[in-house]
């Protein structure tokens, strides 16, 4: 079975600084997806970038992006100039590539809490 | 419609009362995902549906716990006869191969037993 650890439950970062959220996974299978979402206090799940796991390339969305190490079955989250509305809970997640046997369901990590200090 | 909506967004309750949950995914979504989420706590995956089938059912924590879908759309989750530690918030989320299957939340319902 797949899992997800995040072993960071909170962490802060002053405004404008860069700040990284740490992941990492377990999987046997070769094809999947993994994904940071946001959740600020109104619990909305908010996607904030994807990656595909055949991709060696990491994935950027404007100040957010991603280290993603597949060998060491790492997917860490680097958020660049932070700001105060980037103070969330911040999960990580894992899903089976399309095909597989495997529902689609996402697999999540505990999350992170991200404090954004004036 | 633009994105996934449920309803109610908060619901209060009584223990041992029975209690519906409503998802609308987005429109033409054909994956259907319920989770839940206890007080700081991560998503807790509780059925999945495809169309109107619900092919892993593994998450349901008791038998007190059903939903159905129907027109491959609109899906309600069930709660019979609640227990306080039912509190939580219920996420639902869809997705298709259309959105690169990736998956779009609801804001939730946030249910308390009292």
């Amino acid at each position: 079975a797949q899992t997800v650890t995040q072993s960071q439950p909170e962490m802060s970062v002053q405004e404008a600084e860069t700040v990284t959220l740490s992941c990492t996974y377990d999987t046997s299978e070769s094809d999947y997806y993994l994904f940071w979402y946001k959740q600020p206090p109104s619990r909305q799940m908010i996607l904030v970038i994807r990656q595909e796991a055949y991709k060696q390339q990491n994935a950027t969305e404007n100040r957010f992006s991603v280290n993603f190490q597949k060998a060491a079955k790492s997917f860490s989250l680097k958020i660049s100039d932070s700001q105060l509305g980037d103070a969330a809970m911040y999960f990580c997640a894992y899903r089976s590539g399309y095909g597989s046997s495997n529902t689609g369901k996402l697999i999540f990590g505990q999350g992170t809490t991200l404090q954004v200090k004036p | 419609g633009a994105g996934v909506s449920q309803s109610p967004s908060n619901k209060v309750t009584e223990k041992g009362k029975d209690v519906e949950l409503r998802c609308d995914p987005i429109s033409g979504h054909t994956a259907l995902y319920w989770y839940r989420q206890s007080l700081g706590q991560g998503l807790e995956f509780l059925i999945y549906f495809q169309g109107n089938s619900a092919p892993d059912k593994s998450g349901l924590p008791s038998d007190r716990f059903s939903a159905e879908r129907t027109g491959g759309s609109v899906s309600t989750l069930t709660i019979q006869r609640t227990q306080q530690e039912d509190s939580a918030v219920y996420l639902c989320a869809s997705s298709s191969p259309s959105s690169g299957n990736t998956i779009y939340f609801g804001e939730g319902s946030w249910l308390t037993v009292v």
